[in-house]
């Protein structure tokens, strides 16, 4: 079965240099959800669209941004990276009327 | 503050025995539970679910018990397998919103 598909796998990036990752949702999942795992952390909600429309935001920084396409996929850019913005991202895709998501295998972002 | 909460952060457990993993939440309102499977350098996978108005879900090896009153739940996997080896995380979620996730249970299962 088709899962969600995260690319890139990793990321090395400098400071104040800005990084793109897309997310691929399993095919007829109408909704999107980012999240970001810091080391040794459980993972923490960033950002969530329904049918390409924000449906909820988390803790996520004013330097990152994202969206959905009428594709469904998504991207989370972020823009003045930090040396604390390394961490993986991880992608999740469900229905709306649904509890279960499902993740993808995430990007690895080092920022140096 | 963290409203999941997974006290143990590793499990040993012999091959063929009962693993249990357990889990605590705070808010009262979280109405569905998950529990996903991490390995290293790959993302959480899904393994089985509850909702709140239930408590008792199984599926396989693997069984959630819900404690609504003490605001717990466990994982029961049985019998443990090596391939079992992994982060376990358990999430709760209110409605069909942003899981919120407990800080992960590193079990370990020897031959």
């Amino acid at each position: 079965a088709a899962g969600v598909i995260q690319s890139p796998r990793h990321l090395i990036k400098e400071k104040r240099e800005t990084a793109t990752l897309k997310c691929y949702p399993i095919p007829r999942h109408d909704t999107v959800y980012w999240y970001q795992q810091g080391p040794g952390q459980d993972p923490q909600f960033l950002i969530s669209f329904y049918e390409k429309m924000q449906s909820d935001k988390g803790s996520i920084p004013d330097r990152f941004s994202a969206q959905q396409f009428s594709d469904y996929h998504s991207e989370l850019n972020m823009s003045s990276l930090e040396l604390g913005d390394s961490a993986l991202y991880f992608c999740a895709s469900g229905f709306q009327n649904s509890d279960t998501q499902y993740f993808g295998p995430g990007t690895r972002l080092t920022v140096l | 503050d963290q409203q999941v909460k997974q006290n143990s952060p590793s499990l040993s457990v012999q091959e063929g025995r009962i693993s249990i993993l357990n889990c605590d939440y705070t808010n009262s309102m979280f109405d569905y539970f998950l529990w996903y499977k991490k390995y290293p350098a790959e993302g959480p996978t899904f393994l089985i679910s509850i909702s709140s108005i239930k408590d008792k879900n199984e599926d396989g090896r693997f069984t959630v018990f819900l404690n609504k009153s003490a605001k717990h739940l466990s994982l029961h996997i049985v019998p443990s397998q090596p391939g079992d080896s992994a982060v376990y995380f358990c999430a709760a979620t209110l409605g069909t919103d942003k899981l919120i996730f407990g800080t992960g249970t590193r079990l370990q299962v020897f031959p």
